[in-house]
């Protein structure tokens, strides 16, 4: 019964290299959102979709695509991975996509690149 | 963008002691919210003040909410080994599309 989940929690890979992380929610909100945290564990926003729309995409590489299939579901695909993107990657959601209400975060994704 | 300048980054505490941690802003807020995160942990949801002053208590934790809504305190009386973690601020955006997180402050308790 975990309200948000993503999957994988950790992810070891090779420099070049593409991977997928998923991220389902179960409680009913229509806006979910992907977030790195880096090693001084600042939480920058990468994406946020509300109602299957994207409504942020903040200035990060364009190797790394957003999809939604439903509300439920928020994947972030990752292509060519480079060693800077190793850090962990959060997944939340929220109610309402405009008015600042509470986001419930996922365990976390830790991406290794090597 | 807005941000939000959270302070200090890193706080080493004796069991016992009180700790705060601080959040500004340069412009008025609709609302913060604090959020707790454990080490290898989430963030969690602590809470959310709306209204200017507002001061709210959770067991040993207080939250403030500045008269001007452009600040806000965490403070923790008598700390635990359980307070360890990051606390966060958040503040909706000028668009409120999304929350802008502070940088965090890392607290450490010393048995």
């Amino acid at each position: 019964d975990t309200a948000v989940s993503q999957t994988p929690k950790y992810l070891v890979t090779q420099m070049g290299n593409d991977k997928s992380i998923k991220c389902e929610q179960n409680l009913g909100h229509d806006t979910m959102y992907w977030y790195k945290q880096d090693s001084k564990k600042f939480l920058k926003i990468m994406f946020s979709y509300n109602n299957k729309e994207l409504i942020i995409n903040e200035t990060v590489p364009n190797r790394f695509s957003p999809k939604s299939p439903d509300k439920a579901h928020l994947n972030l695909h990752i292509n060519s991975l480079e060693l800077g993107d190793s850090a962990v990657y959060f997944c939340a959601s929220s109610h309402g996509g405009r008015s600042g209400q509470p986001q419930h975060f996922g365990d976390g994704t830790r991406l290794s690149i090597l | 963008g807005q941000q939000v300048m959270q302070i200090p980054q890193y706080q080493h505490v004796q069991e016992g002691e009180d700790f705060t941690t601080y959040c500004n802003s340069s412009t008025t807020l609709s609302n913060i919210q604090w959020y707790k995160q454990r080490p290898g942990g989430h963030p969690v949801f602590l809470i959310q003040l709306v209204k200017s002053g507002e001061v709210k208590k959770q067991k040993r934790l207080t939250f403030q909410f500045g008269e001007a809504k452009k600040n806000s305190s965490l403070h923790i009386t008598a700390t635990q080994t359980t307070d360890v973690g990051t606390y966060f601020c958040a503040a909706p955006s000028s668009s409120a599309r999304q929350l802008t997180f502070g940088s965090g402050t890392q607290l450490t308790v010393l048995p």
